[in-house]
């Protein structure tokens, strides 16, 4: 157990519907990272944040946006869902944007 | 830019066999050096780490040397079990952002 939880562990949608995925991050850690991992795309970095403000944008797109909130949890929406969102997310934490990541569970993502 | 390179799978090895998945980056100044492991229906875990050049991470039975004049990371075990089937990311870390591998798949049949 790395101590990063998400939430829901699965989610099924349709086309269109907009969802919310949640993440705590372990215990005394600052930053939260988003990944979306796909069977063809492999893990593609999302978004970053650090102790509430945003620090670093990969692969993402116009349609999801994220936020870290004071207690230092984190969502990530996504909107107008297609069926290529179909994916596995994962959230990951650190102490700082220095050391190394401990990743959640993931979240299971089926849009039909 | 900075960038992470590792061997393609699928890799499919013999119970005990000798394992090596080969590792090299692109990335300015001095960043960490990091092996993840993902197992069938889980999220990663962190297997080891190397923080500085010549430093040598370990962890259950898995090594990797962060080599600067090579600017390789390259992941080893010298008798791999079933249980060690899984994909294998390499990471590094400049600072600024984190940086993956697209993942090696070992498959260790008894």
């Amino acid at each position: 157990d790395s101590g990063v939880t998400q939430t829901p562990k699965h989610l099924i949608t349709a086309t269109g519907q907009r969802v919310t995925l949640r993440c705590s991050p372990r215990s005394g850690d600052l930053s939260v990272y988003w990944y979306q991992q796909s069977l063809d795309q492999g893990l593609q970095f999302l978004i970053q944040y650090y102790n509430g403000e945003e620090r670093a944008k990969g692969n993402i797109l116009e349609r999801f946006s994220a936020q870290q909130f004071p207690d230092l949890h984190s969502e990530l929406n996504l909107s107008s869902l297609e069926l290529g969102d179909s994916a596995l997310y994962f959230c990951a934490s650190s102490v700082d944007v220095y050391r190394e990541q401990y990743f959640g569970p993931g979240t299971r993502l089926t849009v039909t | 830019g900075n960038s992470v390179t590792q061997m393609e799978g699928p890799v499919t090895l013999s119970e005990e066999a000798f394992l090596t998945i080969n590792c090299t980056y692109t990335a300015t100044g001095y960043p960490s050096l990091f092996w993840y492991v993902q197992y069938p229906g889980e999220g990663l875990q962190l297997l080891l780490k190397a923080t500085k050049a010549d430093d040598k991470g370990s962890n259950k039975g898995f090594e990797a040397t962060y080599r600067k004049e090579t600017t390789s990371f390259h992941l080893e075990k010298g008798s791999v079990q079933v249980s060690d089937s899984a994909v294998y990311f390499c990471a590094l870390n400049t600072g600024n952002q984190f940086y993956f591998g697209t993942g090696t798949s070992l498959t260790v049949i008894p």
